[in-house]
């Protein structure tokens, strides 16, 4: 089945150590999109790639990077993870010129936990 | 720039009756996309409905069904049969037609079904 893939699903850090965590995904969409989602609220938006255009939201703090090698893969890397990065990290594609191209599928998360 | 407004924060239902969900949202554009997606506890985020807003007929997805009100900017779900699997954090969210937009969220209800 076409899905979107994340790993590690649960990632345990030490305060200040880079963290990478990863998305694929074998739908062949164009759009990948990382979010950031703390408990029972809305995912919160980070950035997202356009093919090969990355796209950074304005209040995304420079701490959070991305790099997307190919089209189904897309990294997140935090450089230097503070307590209150720890959150799920969602990722997600979507795919434009098709019927339905604006919407996003989710993959499972990946869950930082900051010690 | 759109908003959309989920104004119960949590709603509760006995199991195989029927609830609605209300959502409101706010734009100047006439051409977009209204979503609800599901988000049970600890698990994946997943699409329930979709609804283009050209379309006058509400979608329906089984048990899911919409009311979808375009002049009064209003995209209710209702979930029929309740059953406890749609115990859940239900997330409204709107993306315009203009390509690479954002999709943007409501806070979310959480919805429990109680056996």
């Amino acid at each position: 089945d076409a899905m979107v893939i994340q790993n590690p699903r649960y990632q345990v850090t030490q305060f200040g150590k880079p963290v990478t965590l990863s998305c694929s995904q074998t739908l062949n969409h164009n759009v990948m999109y990382w979010y950031q989602q703390k408990s029972s609220q809305a995912p919160k938006l980070l950035f997202h790639y356009y093919d090969k255009d990355f796209n950074n939201e304005a209040d995304t703090p420079d701490n959070f990077q991305s790099r997307r090698p190919n089209t189904s893969f897309c990294f997140l890397d935090i450089r230097s993870p503070g307590l209150g990065d720890a959150a799920m990290y969602l990722c997600a594609t979507s795919s434009t010129g098709t019927s339905g191209e604006e919407t996003q599928y989710f993959g499972p998360g990946t869950r930082l936990l900051v010690l | 720039a759109q908003t959309v407004t989920q104004s119960q924060p949590e709603m509760s239902v006995q199991e195989a009756e029927t609830v609605t969900l209300s959502c409101t949202y706010d734009t100047s554009e006439n051409n977009y996309y209204l979503f609800w997606y599901k988000q049970p506890p600890s698990r994946q985020m997943i699409l329930v409905i979709r609804q283009e807003a050209y379309k006058q007929q509400n979608a329906t997805e089984n048990r899911f069904s919409v009311n979808f009100q375009k002049a009064a900017k209003s995209f209710s779900l209702k979930i029929s049969d309740s059953q406890l699997g749609d115990t859940a954090m239900y997330f409204c969210a709107f993306i315009s037609n203009f390509g690479n937009e954002k999709l943007t969220f409501g806070t979310g209800t959480r919805l429990t079904i109680i056996p």
